[in-house]
């Protein structure tokens, strides 16, 4: 079983509608929880981080977090073209002892139709 | 307030050459971690370092790679006699580490493409 599992898209969503990316992971015990975003030839972006249960939004963006199904999502509400892109979910390892390495997920590749 | 750096960000070595890449971590950041991204797949971790020590180096092949932040200057990534399959993306990413006021995340730099031919 991967550490960190994606569903590896394409994800194809109109302009102005919502798109719902998805993650789920398997160390019951992790703590901290990102969104990466990476367009093609580029490095990750970090777009949304959270850490407790329920949902976290920022701008167009909602991360939701449910630790008891070890399952992230990240909403993109109003999609833009410019959202087009590679979505990566991120993980810390528990327990850490401060070392807080990621383990990604394969990323999601979101394509937003004008 | 500068973000990430690296150099070079793209590089070229013949197989059996040495690579040097460089990154200096944001402002304020004591933490930095290396990752690689191989074409067409995840990005995996490779090192962790904190000024003067190796934190975490479980992710690095043990053979050829060498990676150090010393007390002055930029973290540095070692390859040795580089081989075709090192061809990747190398990122490093610099974090402030003080997660109980919530500053751990990590934001990368823009990374050093490495071709061996």
């Amino acid at each position: 079983q991967k550490e960190v599992e994606q569903n590896s898209g394409p994800l194809s969503v109109p302009e102005g509608a919502i798109a719902s990316l998805n993650c789920t992971y398997s160390d019951r015990g992790s703590q901290s929880f990102f969104w990466y975003r990476q367009y093609s030839g580029k490095s990750p972006e970090l777009i949304m981080s959270i850490y407790s249960n329920g949902d976290k939004e920022d701008g167009r963006f909602t991360a939701q977090l449910n630790k008891a199904s070890q399952y992230v999502s990240l909403l993109i509400r109003d999609s833009q073209p410019s959202d087009s892109a590679t979505y990566l979910c991120a993980v810390t390892p528990f327990p850490n002892f401060g070392n807080e390495k990621l383990t990604f997920g394969t990323g999601t590749r979101l394509t937003i139709i004008p | 307030n500068a973000g990430v750096m690296q150099n070079p960000r793209h590089l070229v070595r013949r197989r059996g050459q040495e690579a040097r890449l460089r990154c200096s971590p944001m402002k304020g950041h004591s933490h930095v971690y290396w990752y690689r991204q191989l074409p067409e797949e995840g990005l995996k971790f490779m090192v962790y370092l904190q000024k003067e020590n190796i934190i975490d180096e479980s992710g690095m092949p043990k053979e050829r790679f060498s990676a150090e932040f010393p007390k002055e200057g930029p973290s540095i990534l070692r390859i040795q006699q580089v081989v075709r399959g090192d061809s990747a993306a190398y990122f490093c990413a610099s974090s402030p580490g003080d997660r109980d006021r919530g500053l751990h995340e990590q934001y990368f730099g823009p990374g050093t493409r490495l071709t061996v031919t």
